[in-house]
């Protein structure tokens, strides 16, 4: 079976502070591995995927996420925080060498950015 | 930019009734999806829906829901006898049909049964 852990449930940084918000992942085969973000009252909002070539993926407003095969990990992360970047972060993936579409997701993770 | 647009915001009903749930998917998309997220818990997989046929469901989606694409536009999900379990806030999401099919979502219907 496969499973995503997102192993802080809160994370808090001050503002212009480098950011990182962890995931890892278990899954059968290669994995197809998502970032969504969720602002109070909004949906989840796509930010960045990885898929298959360079492990560094750069999404929506600045943030990039490394996949790291070995460690099984897809790290959020963004050099600079801003204050509009507070949300919760949720990290998903799908198996891509199977015909399921179903995401599998983790617990989420409020990132707090102070002032 | 075209997003996925979900009716009601918030949908309050009784232990029995039936609820149906509205969805908008992006207009070129194929893919159709249902999650639900119970308060404080993981955001779950439902079911998925392609080419007018479910393609894919979980152990949750049993027999008192049901999918349907009533015209080219919409997409529902619909719950026979809601159960005091079934509050939740239901997402709908879409993809398009090629490539890792990223999905994206609505902003969700908050379901609370009394």
């Amino acid at each position: 079976a496969q499973s995503v852990a997102q192993p802080e449930d809160q994370v808090n940084v001050a503002e212009g502070n480098p950011l990182t918000v962890k995931c890892t992942y278990s899954v059968s085969g290669n994995p197809y591995l998502f970032w969504y973000v969720q602002y109070p009252n909004r949906g989840l909002q796509f930010l960045l995927k990885y898929i298959t070539g360079d492990n560094l993926v750069k999404g929506s407003y600045g943030f990039e996420a490394e996949f790291n095969k070995s460690q099984t990990s897809f790290h959020l992360k963004k050099p600079s925080a801003l204050v509009s970047d507070s949300a919760l972060y949720f990290c998903s993936m799908r198996g891509a060498d199977t015909g399921r579409r179903a995401l599998t997701f983790g617990s989420g993770t409020r990132l707090q950015v102070q002032p | 930019e075209p997003e996925v647009t979900q009716t009601p915001s918030h949908q309050v009903t009784q232990m029995g009734q039936e609820v149906i749930l509205r969805c908008v998917p992006i207009s070129n998309h194929l893919y159709f999806y249902w999650y639900r997220q119970i308060l404080g818990q993981k955001v779950e997989f439902l079911v998925s829906f392609y080419n007018n046929e479910i393609s894919e469901k979980s152990e949750i989606f049993d027999d008192q829901f049901s999918v349907e694409r009533p015209d080219g536009s919409n997409f529902t999900l619909k719950i026979r006898s809601t159960k005091l379990e079934d509050s939740a806030m239901y997402f709908c999401a879409s993809s398009e049909r090629g490539g890792p099919l990223t999905q994206y979502f609505g902003p969700g219907t908050r379901l609370t049964v009394l």
